[in-house]
């Protein structure tokens, strides 16, 4: 059973360059999230869907855009990447069920030079 | 606006001892907390989590203590041992208002517990 698996590990990425952090999950949960984690932050939510076709905006989303055309996956778009942008990201998913577990994926860390 | 505020920021004990770390919180329609453990390189995952319906859950050596008046909680990791040693994140996260179960996060305290 695998959960969240994110894509790539680590990432290093030149300052005005694009790329997409993947993410899919095989729990068959509604419910996925983005997060970026910036140490001694905690977590931030960036977007989240609800299912296939529903995305929304979390707290953070200036410079990020999200898809979900499956239940599994639900990428993570950086368009015109930033310094500001170098941090942990984390996927996670969760049933559609009020006060249920979130399980998280192994993270990318991503730099920006 | 936090609403979730975490202490302390990190947290030495000795094996064997009591950790303690707190969390308070501003929305009182907030209807669930979970505490969430982080080693280094990995994702959270879920430690223990209550709700405001019950001021006490255990679960093994880590307790949830709620106090639902105060709008705080916090976590008890009893005869701490040196495999504790991680980043515990305290959350909380609301069933109304269309929110759809966001969890928000505290900043994190990092537990050191020396052999």
């Amino acid at each position: 059973n695998a959960g969240v698996t994110q894509t790539p590990k680590f990432r290093i990425l030149k300052i005005g360059q694009s790329m997409t952090l993947q993410c899919t999950q095989d729990m068959n949960h509604n419910y996925m999230y983005w997060y970026r984690q910036d140490p001694g932050m905690g977590l931030k939510l960036i977007y989240y869907s609800v299912g296939a076709g529903i995305t929304d905006k979390g707290e953070v989303p200036n410079g990020y855009n999200v898809s979900r055309s499956t239940t599994e996956d639900f990428p993570l778009r950086l368009e015109l990447a930033a310094p500001s942008q170098t941090s942990v990201y984390f996927c996670a998913s969760s049933p559609s069920i009020r006060g249920t577990e979130a399980f998280f994926g192994q993270g990318t860390r991503l730099t920006v030079v | 606006q936090q609403q979730v505020k975490q202490s302390p920021q990190s947290l030495i004990v000795q094996k064997g001892g009591i950790s303690i770390i707190n969390c308070a919180y501003e929305n009182t329609a907030f209807d669930y907390f979970p505490w969430y453990q982080q080693f280094p390189g990995k994702g959270p995952a879920l430690l223990i989590a209550i709700r405001p319906d019950v001021s006490e859950k255990k679960e093994g050596r880590f307790t949830i203590s709620f106090n639902k008046s105060a709008k705080q909680f916090s976590l008890h990791i009893m005869d701490s041992q040196p495999g504790d040693s991680a980043t515990y994140f305290c959350a909380a996260s609301m069933s109304s208002g269309g929110s759809n179960y966001k969890l928000t996060f505290g900043k994190g305290t990092l537990l050191t517990v020396n052999p």
